[in-house]
């Protein structure tokens, strides 16, 4: 157990619609990030939070929208879903910015847009 | 290293035997790298970590080579085990900012 929760595990939605996936970063860590995995396809990074503020945008879309809350809790908004957004997206927690240390991931959450 | 967004390469070997990874980075600023293990359906999975004033690190049956010269890492996997089916991705980090994540290899370990 990585200590990063994320919610929900499945998800199962239309296109068009909105969503939110949820993370809880380990006790302590500060950083969230949230990426994106496409099946049997590599890790793309969305974005990254720290304590609150934005810190880093990879390819993330324009429909795609974060945030973290000030109990460090992180949410991905998801909107106007089109079938290519069916993915695993991951969050991930660490520590301290600017100091390098591993990430810990969550399990994902697994989005189909039917 | 492999390019995002393709299929994934798979390496396949025998059980017992050793295992090489390859990876090479973009960001000749990077200055530090993290192996990952994802099994199906999981998370990736931290395995061994080197910053860019070394050239390897050693782990419990797991080495990471590290050459700055041609921007390339390696994990070598000793004896290696059915349990160690599963893909491997190299990540990249700078200044402790958003890590960028190799394409990822598939390891398959037959029996």
């Amino acid at each position: 157990d990585s200590g990063v929760t994320q919610t929900p595990k499945h998800l199962i939605t239309a296109t068009g619609q909105r969503v939110t996936l949820r993370c809880s970063p380990r006790s302590g860590d500060l950083s969230v990030y949230w990426y994106q995995q496409s099946l049997d396809q590599g890790l793309q990074f969305l974005i990254q939070y720290y304590n609150g503020e934005e810190r880093a945008k990879g390819n993330i879309l324009e429909r795609f929208s974060a945030q973290q809350f000030p109990d460090l809790h992180s949410e991905l908004n998801l909107s106007s879903l089109e079938l290519g957004d069916s993915a695993l997206y991951f969050c991930a927690s660490s520590g301290i910015q600017g100091v390098n240390t591993e990430a810990f991931f969550g399990q994902g959450t697994r989005l189909t847009v039917v | 290293g492999e390019s995002v967004g393709l299929h994934l390469p798979t390496l396949s070997v025998q059980e017992g035997d050793n295992s090489i990874i390859n990876c090479a980075y973009s960001n000749s600023a990077s200055d530090y790298f993290i192996w990952y293990k994802q099994e199906s359906g999981k998370g990736p999975q931290f395995i061994i970590d080197i910053r860019s004033n070394m050239d390897k690190r050693q782990g419990q049956r797991v080495t990471v080579l590290l050459n700055k010269t041609v921007k390339h890492l390696s994990l070598q996997i000793a004896a290696t085990q059915p349990g160690d089916s599963a893909v491997y991705f190299c990540a990249e980090n700078n200044a402790g900012n958003m890590l960028t994540f190799g394409g990822g290899t598939r390891l398959m370990v037959k029996p």
